[in-house]
């Protein structure tokens, strides 16, 4: 099955700084990478994705890259604030067949941004 | 108007109880799902339900029970609690495989 590995699991950087988080996949049939983003004591909020389709997507200081062929793909935040600091979740689709599929989801990044 | 609610928002027990979890959706998705996040933060599914059918059980014990009494809700249901259940549990839903997945605010189930 699905496996999603996510480096590194802490990261700090000084505000203003860029900010960049990896994740490989092992499933070549993978096909959607959404980034969420977790607040302290909040719930899980998709920030960016990309399909399989297309290799960066870019909205406002966040952007994401897709290498189908390293089968990796990475969370890049520019001019980091500190309400940036949250835990970031990768994931990749792990398609069951038919309509339905389940994300798998990376271990998780904590980025804390100093001011 | 919240798009994907559940209850209680948090939930103290023994060892050895029983307890539900409800969650509600008003997007009109058609697959919702059961998370476990642990105390590393870690997202784990559970299952999967796509118009009130079981789609997804991942390695879950028994005592762990879904139920979707129609495509907005999906309850877990847990019995004989035991100490290592204690995580927040996430309820999502999307529609389209898994375009547009929210989460629900979450439980945070404590087993003492």
């Amino acid at each position: 099955g699905e496996n999603v590995e996510q480096h590194p699991s802490t990261l700090s950087v000084q505000e203003g700084d860029s900010a960049v988080i990896k994740c490989t996949y092992s499933d070549s049939a993978s096909n959607y990478f959404p980034w969420y983003k977790q607040e302290l004591g909040k719930r899980p909020q998709l920030i960016i994705d990309i399909r399989s389709n297309v290799g960066e997507k870019k909205d406002q200081r966040i952007a994401v890259t897709l290498n189908k062929t390293a089968k990796h793909f990475s969370l890049h935040i520019t001019e980091t604030q500190p309400e940036d600091s949250a835990v970031y979740f990768c994931a990749a689709h792990r398609d069951y067949g038919g309509s339905q599929g389940n994300l798998i989801f990376g271990k998780g990044t904590k980025l804390s941004v100093k001011p | 108007d919240t798009a994907v609610s559940q209850t209680p928002k948090y939930l103290v027990t023994q060892m050895g109880n029983d307890k539900s979890i409800k969650c509600e959706q008003n997007l009109g998705h058609d697959t919702m799902y059961w998370y476990k996040q642990d105390s590393k933060k870690f997202l784990k599914i559970m299952f999967s339900y796509n118009n009130k059918e079981l789609i997804i059980n991942e390695t879950v014990p028994n005592r762990f029970s879904p139920k979707s009494p129609d495509k907005a809700h999906l309850n877990l249901h847990i019995n004989s609690l035991e100490l290592g259940d204690s995580a927040v549990y996430f309820c999502a839903s999307s529609q389209d495989r898994v375009y547009g997945y929210t989460f629900g605010s979450g439980t945070r189930l404590t087993v003492v």
